[in-house]
């Protein structure tokens, strides 16, 4: 069936580095995609979205990237803080029935 | 804070019981959202209102879930007859519904635990 997923299940990265995040997705017809941030004991955070008509959208140190050929998302976080450590989801929303995949774990090491 | 609120945050119950989930929204957003999340795992959609009215809810997991929003505002989550495998966390989210998209906030959630 459909699905979205990450690659990876944890990183760490050192403080100051730039963090990278993947997710695939399996859905073609999905046309807009959400990044959450997840703290322990609390509820998921938006972070940025993107729609499929685009392949960058920035924000404030976070950069989403979007590849449809290979069906691909990338959440880019620039000069990660300790703030940062989390689990980070990836999102696929159709007509607001939002599917997450499992998450990423981001460990940020001072 | 006018974020999204839930109650309680915590609750344990003993296999069984029933037990009922509180979400106060957002105050202009017509669509609540309800997800449930277990460890490790991404939330999983069970059900939304627009308003008071359930648009979808084929996927809460059994028969003996349950959602109301009556006025259109609050909502509630019941779970009849709880079982150990219903422990999880319960999400709730809301959102102004613009056209097909559209960023849906989160409230804190309510971690269930069944013993």
């Amino acid at each position: 069936g459909e699905s979205v997923g990450l690659h990876l299940p944890t990183l760490s990265v050192q403080e100051g580095d730039n963090s990278i995040i993947n997710c695939a997705y399996s859905n073609s017809a999905s046309d807009y995609f959400i990044w959450y941030k997840q703290e322990s004991g609390k509820g998921p955070q938006f972070i940025i979205d993107i729609r499929s008509n685009m392949d960058k959208r920035q924000g404030q140190r976070v950069t989403v990237l979007l590849n449809k050929t290979v069906k691909h998302l990338s959440l880019q976080i620039a000069a990660t803080q300790p703030g940062d450590s989390a689990v980070y989801f990836c999102a696929e929303n159709e007509d607001n029935d939002m599917r997450f995949g499992a998450g990423t774990r981001l460990t940020v090491k001072p | 804070d006018t974020g999204v609120s839930q109650n309680p945050r915590h609750k344990i119950t003993k296999r069984g019981q029933n037990v009922t989930f509180r979400c106060d929204p957002i105050s202009e957003h017509n669509r609540l959202y309800w997800y449930r999340q277990t460890l490790g795992q991404g939330p999983e959609f069970l059900t939304y209102f627009q308003n008071e009215a359930q648009l979808e809810k084929s996927r809460l997991l059994s028969d003996r879930f349950s959602a109301e929003r009556p006025k259109g505002s609050f909502s509630t989550l019941e779970i009849q007859r709880t079982e150990q495998g219903d422990s999880a966390m319960y999400l709730c989210a809301s959102n102004e519904y613009v056209g097909r998209r559209g960023e849906q906030f989160f409230g804190p959630g309510t971690r269930l635990t069944v013993l």
